[in-house]
């Protein structure tokens, strides 16, 4: 079946980084994502990476991906205030097909 | 390019009623999927539409249901509202991107409160 998992909370200090992780359970995950959701507001993509690739850097944001293990990263590099808030990990498979299955998201607090 | 548009943003309604949300995709955009958030849940995916067709479906009641319009925009419709639908309804479109995913991009949400 398909499950989705992630640390519920992380607290870093600001130019700090951080890094907020997940594993998954389905082996026939073909993309996996990072979103961000502020208070109030909708989810915000920040990247994805191909379930064939290793790692993916994208300015302060670099996601390592270790298919063996089903484990998945984002580390935030120089963590800044504005960088506060609940991040989800999430995944598409053949199984599920057009259907994201989400974490239940990580919630970042950064202190200045 | 504006990004996806949810309306109303606010809802509320009591129990029994029935209530339609609204969705525009990103212009070029032709798949919407809708996802329900709730504290206790997370995040669920509703159905998705392409080209006016329910492609995919969640495990969610036969109370639930939409549409798709020949420009994109997508409706979700809840019939005989209960208290545990209370949600953040959010909708989400995606197109094929450079990087082959249909990576999905989400609007901001419609808050349904059910008294």
């Amino acid at each position: 079946g398909e499950d989705v998992e992630q640390s519920l909370f992380l607290s870093v200090r600001e130019g700090d980084s951080s890094v907020i992780n997940c594993t998954y359970t389905d082996s026939s995950s073909t993309y996996l994502y990072w979103y961000k959701q502020e208070p109030g507001a909708g989810l915000q993509l920040l990247t994805y990476i191909f379930s064939n690739m290793d790692m993916k850097q994208d300015q302060r944001l670099t996601v390592l991906l270790n298919k063996k293990d089903k484990h998945l990263s984002l580390r935030i590099a120089d963590t800044q205030t504005g960088d506060s808030a609940i991040y989800f990990c999430a995944e598409t498979s053949n199984q599920a097909g057009t259907a994201l299955i989400f974490g239940k998201g990580t919630t970042l607090s950064v202190s200045s | 390019k504006a990004g996806v548009t949810q309306t109303p943003r606010y809802l509320i309604k009591t129990r029994g009623q029935q209530v339609t949300l609204s969705c525009s995709p990103i212009s070029g955009h032709r798949s919407v999927s809708w996802y329900q958030q709730t504290p206790g849940q997370g995040l669920q995916f509703l159905f998705e539409y392409f080209s006016e067709t329910q492609r995919n479906k969640g495990n969610f009641p036969g109370r639930f249901s939409g549409r798709q319009f020949s420009n994109s925009r997508s409706e979700m419709n809840v019939s005989t509202l209960e208290l545990g639908d209370s949600a953040l309804y959010l909708c989400a479109s995606s197109g094929r991107d450079r990087g082959s995913a249909d990576t999905q991009y989400f609007g901001p949400g419609t808050r349904l409160t059910v008294l």
